[in-house]
């Protein structure tokens, strides 16, 4: 078992849709980051977070300490928000912050 | 623009060629990071550098051997890879443990 866990692996929504992506961790963490990689394989941070809740435009994300449990919204979807989205845990290490991922949730948005 | 540039892009390379990676940070951040992402696979780290000292190498084979000569560069030497080393490979710099941030990628085929 993956000490970090993505729910769904696959999404597909048509434009406008309410999305949420799941991310369960198993592990002590000092950050939980959602990431976004597009097709060309580079990765964007979208977020970094420890309590509460954080949103960028039409992005909000919300951990759960007690919990272990992270989620991404989107609302408003757009075909230009079809990726791969990624979890990461950043565990404190002798090298400072170390991230362990998730296998990602590939999200596809139709027009 | 990301911050963050790796060299090449692409590249093909047979089992015995000799080539290396190259990654570069504008950003001046004090932390650097080897990632491979392997087909279906979660994003693995390979190597971590603080202030140019290798910190980790989480059990990575030899003939992969990174180097780093100052904050801002990081290379990694590839030497008689074999075909399930083909995959993507990032590159990723931070400051004191804050959010990640990733290049493009070079996309390495093992023939």
């Amino acid at each position: 078992k993956n000490e970090v866990e993505q729910s769904p692996q696959n999404l597909t929504a048509q434009e406008g849709e309410f999305i949420t992506i799941n991310c369960s961790y198993s592990v002590g963490i000092s950050a939980l980051h959602w990431l976004q990689q597009h097709p060309g394989g580079g990765i964007v941070s979208l977020f970094m977070l420890s309590s509460g809740k954080k949103k960028h435009g039409r992005l909000i994300a919300t951990i759960n300490i007690q919990e272990k449990h992270s989620s991404l919204h989107i609302t408003a979807s757009h075909p230009r928000d079809s990726a791969v989205y990624i979890c990461a845990v950043s565990q404190w290490g002798t090298s400072g912050s170390r991230l362990t991922f998730g296998e990602g949730t590939q999200l596809t948005v139709n027009p | 623009e990301t911050g963050v540039t790796q060299t090449p892009r692409h590249l093909v390379m047979g089992m015995t060629n000799k080539k290396s990676l190259k990654c570069e940070q504008h950003l001046g951040h004090n932390a650097m990071y080897w990632y491979k992402q392997s087909a279906k696979k979660p994003l693995e780290l390979m190597f971590v550098y603080n202030f140019k000292e290798q910190t980790e190498n989480n059990s990575v084979p030899s003939r992969f051997s990174p180097e780093c000569p100052n904050s801002s560069h990081l290379f990694l030497h590839l030497h008689t890879l074999q075909p399930e080393d083909s995959a993507l490979y990032l590159c990723a710099s931070s400051q004191d443990g804050g959010s990640q941030h990733f290049g493009d990628g070079t996309r390495l085929s093992i023939l």
